[in-house]
């Protein structure tokens, strides 16, 4: 079946630092990817998401591209913050089979001023 | 108010104990799910109902009891728990179609003593 493999952490960064979460899945037909984000005590929000091969998704300063080739979907950003500091998954929701959407197991960000 | 709202935000109940989560959205999706998130393991994918019905069912055991009165609310109702069951619940909505994405709720908390 469907799966999502995300890089275990914590991954523990300076403030200003570049950030990489890895991600690869695996899924029949052309899924859509999801990055989400868990801060503290909160349900998960949507960070970005893209629906096709060689799509871009970004927002605050986070990036990431659907990479058909290699079943990738990394997450970067060039400068993270204290703020920043959570937990992040990926995700993949499927074009067939009732679209429930599948989660990686989460990478816990720590940002240090 | 707009979004995923759950209610209560924690819970706190005995093994005897007979409770309900509630779920309600205002996005006007017709694809409502629960998720279980507990320390250290990945997000579990417990029900999922399209269109008011029961469209899946992840092994959950049956003292955990799902309703869905309409495409708006979703019920957990909660029975005889044991200690593991303490978790954050998540309740999610979507459009019942690929390459959307799903909205979550801030969680409930909860606690079985």
């Amino acid at each position: 079946g469907d799966s999502v493999t995300q890089m275990e952490g914590p991954v523990t960064l300076s403030e200003e630092a570049f950030l990489t979460i890895n991600c690869t899945y695996t899924a029949t037909g052309y899924p859509s990817l999801f990055w989400y984000v868990q801060y503290p005590g909160e349900g998960l929000q949507l960070l970005l998401k893209a629906t096709k091969a060689d799509d871009k998704g970004s927002n605050k300063g986070f990036e990431a591209t659907y990479r058909k080739e290699t079943t990738s979907f990394h997450l970067e950003k060039g400068s993270v913050q204290v703020s920043d500091s959570a937990v992040y998954f990926c995700a993949l929701r499927g074009n067939t089979g009732g679209f429930k959407t599948i989660f990686g197991a989460g990478t816990r960000l720590f940002v240090k001023a | 108010e707009t979004g995923v709202t759950q209610t209560p935000r924690h819970l706190v109940m005995g093994m005897t104990n007979k409770k309900s989560l509630k779920c309600e959205q205002h996005l006007g999706h017709n694809a409502m799910y629960w998720y279980k998130q507990s320390a250290k393991k990945p997000l579990e994918l417990m029900f999922v109902y399209n269109f008011k019905e029961q469209t899946e069912n992840n092994s959950v055991p049956s003292r955990f009891s799902p309703e869905c009165p309409n495409s708006s609310h979703l019920f957990l109702h909660l029975h005889t728990l044991q200690p593991e069951d303490s978790a954050l619940y998540l309740c999610a909505s979507s459009q019942d179609k690929g390459g959307t994405e799903a909205f979550f709720g801030q969680g409930t908390r909860l606690t079985v003593v």
